[in-house]
């Protein structure tokens, strides 16, 4: 069964601080996607990135860049210079790929970010 | 350019009594899913849908039905409710590649909180 753990449950940094969420997956999938997800405090849920299992390049888009370790089974999301916009619950996710049919997202339980002037 | 939507966003509901939450989408997906999100649980999958007329069951379906009469509309039923369905329900929708075995990532609703009292 696939799994997805965020230990952190929440973390508290001060503005323009770096900050990283750890994320930590299980699957016997040799092809897998992983996904970061962003939910503000005003409950919507927004897609951020999606990264396949032979990928293991980091991303970065502005302020955010991923690090994807197959070795640990870990990717992790960091965000440079912290702003107070950034403060939301982050999620990780990972999907199986699954021909022909629906492919189901696995949750982690989240991240909650609180960022601070 | 409406997405996913959601209604109600809010119900307080007896024990025991029924209803039923609509979803619908406008970016013509073919899959379309429904999620709890309960504290410290992240998102669990429902139920989901690979097209018109079809439906599965998730990780956590028990107390749940749902039909897909049109493409664009998934409706989440509670037949019977129970405190223990208190949750916030998300709907998402997820475009099929067309290879059919890669993950897009979901376009989510922006959620119905439902209380059972």
């Amino acid at each position: 069964a696939q799994k997805v753990t965020q230990a952190q449950t929440e973390i508290s940094v001060v503005e323009k601080e770096d900050v990283t969420l750890d994320c930590v997956y299980e699957t016997r999938d040799t092809t897998y996607y992983l996904f970061w997800y962003k939910q503000p405090p005003s409950g919507e849920l927004v897609f951020l990135i999606r990264r396949n299992s032979f990928d293991e390049q980091n991303e970065i888009s502005g302020r955010y860049s991923w690090n994807f370790q197959k070795s640990t089974s870990s990717f992790n999301f960091t965000i440079t210079a912290s702003q107070v916009v950034d403060s939301a619950v982050y999620f990780c996710a990972l999907s199986e790929v699954s021909t022909g049919t629906a492919s189901k997202l696995t949750f982690g339980t989240g991240t909650r970010l609180q960022v601070t002037l | 350019n409406a997405g996913v939507t959601q209604t109600p966003k809010f119900r307080v509901l007896k024990t025991g009594q029924s209803m039923t939450l609509l979803c619908a989408q406008d970016m013509n997906h073919e899959y379309m899913y429904w999620y709890r999100q309960d504290p410290g649980m992240g998102l669990r999958l429902i139920h989901y849908s690979v097209g018109e007329g079809t439906t599965a069951k998730g990780e956590v379906p028990d107390g749940y039905n749902v039909s897909r009469l049109k493409k664009q509309n998934f409706l989440l039923g509670l037949e019977s409710a129970a405190p223990s369905q208190t949750s916030v329900y998300f709907c998402a929708s997820s475009r099929r590649s067309s290879t059919g075995n890669i993950p897009y990532g979901y376009t989510f609703g922006s959620g119905t909180r439902l209380t059972v009292v």
